[in-house]
């Protein structure tokens, strides 16, 4: 079965330090994979893809994902975090081109920032 | 100008009531869908129209009907509302069909009471 997985649900990283978001997938087909993040009371604004090529990924705000084939991950990285970063990150999976198929989407890691 | 707008944003509603949620985008493209945001936070793909033409249609109660009147535009109509129905519901479009960048529009929490 098609799925994603993000085994956090809820992660809290001090304001300056490093952050990895955990995303693993089962999918059939060669995938498509995606970060969305989440604000409180908004839509989700896409960080970052991969579609082929470079197996790490850049993205807006600082981020990057790296795609590990043997191990169907796809985690989401920063270096350095900010307190404007608290949202609801989502990992997604998909095939592009086909008809009748649309991403998938893990269950979502909460992201607290102390400072 | 907004990219996908939905209106409207809060719909509060009591059981039984019949309601309709509205997407628009302005990005010309052929992909339009509906996702549901329950409780948890969980996204599920509802529905999805490529001009116009209905291409995905997950396990959902046939009181959810979608229409597509053109590309650009995607509704949502729910009868006979149920306490379950309390979601966000989040209109997206991607260029084309399959997994594309989507655009997501802002949202539409749904309360019925």
């Amino acid at each position: 079965a098609q799925s994603v997985t993000q085994p956090d649900i809820h992660i809290t990283v001090s304001e300056g330090a490093s952050l990895e978001l955990r995303c693993n997938y089962s999918y059939g087909a060669t995938p498509y994979l995606f970060w969305y993040v989440q604000s409180p009371g908004q839509g989700l604004q896409l960080l970052l893809k991969y579609f082929s090529g470079d197996t790490l990924v850049q993205g807006i705000k600082g981020f990057e994902a790296e795609f590990k084939r043997s191990q169907s991950s796809f985690n989401l990285r920063k270096p350095s975090v900010h307190w404007s970063d608290a949202a609801e990150y989502f990992c997604a999976v998909g095939a592009a081109g086909q008809a009748g198929t649309a991403l998938i989407f893990g269950k979502g890691t909460t992201l607290s920032v102390s400072s | 100008d907004t990219a996908v707008s939905q209106t409207p944003k809060y719909l509060v509603t009591q059981m039984g009531n019949d309601k309709s949620i509205k997407c628009e985008q302005n990005l010309g493209h052929d992909t339009m869908y509906w996702y549901k945001q329950d409780s948890k936070k969980f996204l599920k793909i509802m529905f999805s129209y490529n001009n116009k033409e209905l291409i995905i249609n997950e396990t959902v109660p046939n009181r959810f009907s979608p229409k597509s009147p053109d590309k650009a535009h995607l509704n949502l109509h729910i009868n006979s509302l149920e306490l379950g129905d309390s979601a966000v519901y989040f209109c997206a479009s991607s260029p084309t069909i399959g997994a594309n960048v989507l655009t997501f529009g802002a949202g539409s929490r749904l309360t019925v009471l």
